[in-house]
């Protein structure tokens, strides 16, 4: 059973709509990670999260908003979205927000997601 | 130009065989860690190289490390299907901050 929990596993979701996807670690870190995995392409950070606070949001269009509760949950809001947008999105976690040799990256199982 | 080069993209190959994928660099890596992720689950570490020219084994995978530490490989002897999934190697650049960056990896298909 993976530490870090994701839902849904698969979303679909027209342009209009507003959606959420979700991310719990039950491993007890302090930093959570929002990635975007497309084919074929490196994976591309998008947010990070330290104690709950944003330390780092890599140049992400604002239909695409953050939030992050505790150092347990985090979350990804989804708003007009693009077909371009369509990906799988990771959650990760890490002891602190410094990923280092030894403290590397736990990911959950991701979300597939469709926009039409 | 990607900062991590992986190579090959895609490797197809029968079980019982030998393979070797590559990620290659420009810069120098701090460290390098090594994912498996496999169809429809998240990437799962494991490796993690420090030191240039280590090299770490985990039963039939070998990883390497280059001496100048801008390379690095994974080898994995007698294939199994259970070994299919995409390889993700992920370095921290010491000249980028220490951030990790991606490669693209490689997807590997082993056929029965």
């Amino acid at each position: 059973e993976t530490g870090v929990t994701q839902t849904p596993r698969h979303l679909v979701m027209g342009m209009t709509n507003k959606k959420s996807l979700k991310c719990e670690q039950h491993l007890g870190h302090n930093a959570m990670y929002w990635y975007k995995q497309s084919a074929k392409k490196p994976l591309e950070l998008m947010f990070v999260y330290n104690f709950k606070e944003q330390t780092e949001n890599n140049s992400v269009p604002s239909r695409f908003s953050p939030e992050c509760p505790n150092s347990s949950h985090l979350f990804l809001h989804l708003h007009t979205l693009q077909p371009e947008d369509s990906a799988l999105y990771l959650c990760a976690s890490s002891p602190n927000g410094r990923v280092s040799y030894n403290s590397p990256l736990h990911f959950g199982n991701g979300t597939r997601l469709t926009v039409t | 130009t990607q900062l991590l080069e992986q190579s090959p993209q895609f490797l197809s190959i029968q079980e019982g065989e030998n393979l070797t994928v590559y990620c290659n660099s420009s810069s120098v890596f701090s460290s390098l860690q090594w994912y498996r992720q496999e169809p429809g689950e998240g990437p799962v570490l494991l490796v993690t190289v420090v030191t240039g020219g280590e090299v770490k084994k985990l039963k039939r995978l070998t990883f390497q490390f280059g001496d100048a530490r801008k390379d690095s490989s994974l080898h994995i002897t007698a294939a199994q299907p259970g070994d299919t999934g995409l390889y993700l190697c992920a370095g921290l650049f010491m000249e980028y901050g220490n951030k990790l960056v991606f490669g693209a990896g490689t997807i590997l298909r082993v056929k029965s």
